[in-house]
């Protein structure tokens, strides 16, 4: 069975302090896809990033950063100089490659909170 | 424009009401499911389908019903909602080879159940 912790349900933090979304998951498989989404206050998803098992290498992409490390099943998301606009939820996701499902399985979202 | 619809985006009913959300999307994506969405659980696969006449159930299947006569739509049905499926419900679709598991998501539907 697959599974994703996001341990911070909530965090708070003042405007342009850099903060950081942990996700650990869990699976049987040895190729697999992780995601981030941020769902905003209007409740839509919106994709940020997919990441295959095979590919280790950090990402950065503006102020956004992942951390992928296999060794300790997480895929931690870094947002630095955070921005209001910033708050939101956000998903990290499993997804299994070659599923029949080709299910997505979402950890429980960590609120975040920037302040101005 | 891409895109996947959902509608009503919000609905208020009765115990009991049989009602459908529909979802369609302009893909040609094989894929496609539903997810509810509770505080604190994250989303959870409801049913999905791959391909038309083809559906299968997800973690939480129970009260739901679906169908995929057309391979653009995919509508949720509850035939006897209950008020704990008061719930954030998302229709999402995807293509089955390529870039497994990205899926793109509809705008979701806020049922309440009294």
């Amino acid at each position: 069975a697959q599974k994703v912790t996001q341990a911070q349900t909530e965090i708070s933090v003042v405007e342009k302090e850099d903060v950081t979304l942990d996700c650990v998951y869990e699976t049987r498989d040895t190729t697999y896809y992780l995601f981030w989404y941020k769902q905003p206050p209007s409740g839509e998803l919106v994709f940020l990033i997919r990441r295959n098992s095979f590919d280790e290498q950090n990402e950065i992409s503006g102020r956004y950063s992942w951390n992928f490390q296999k060794s300790t099943s997480s895929f931690n998301f870094t947002i630095t100089a955070s921005q209001v606009v910033d708050s939101a939820v956000y998903f990290c996701a499993l997804s299994r490659v070659n599923n029949a499902g080709n299910m997505l399985t979402f950890g429980g979202g960590t609120r975040l909170m920037v302040k101005p | 424009e891409a895109q996947v619809t959902q509608n009503p985006r919000y609905l208020i009913t009765v115990t009991g009401k049989k009602l459908t959300v529909t979802c369609s999307q302009n893909m040609n994506h094989e894929y496609m499911s539903w997810y509810r969405q509770d505080p604190g659980l994250g989303l959870r696969q409801i049913y999905y389908s791959m391909n038309v006449e083809v559906t299968d159930k997800g973690d939480v299947p129970e009260g739901y019903k679906v169908s995929r006569k057309e391979k653009r739509n995919f509508p949720l049905i509850l035939e006897s909602p209950s008020p704990n499926q008061t719930s954030l419900y998302f229709c999402a679709s995807s293509l089955l080879s390529g870039r497994a598991g990205e899926q793109y998501f509809g705008p979701g539907t806020r049922l309440t159940v009294t």
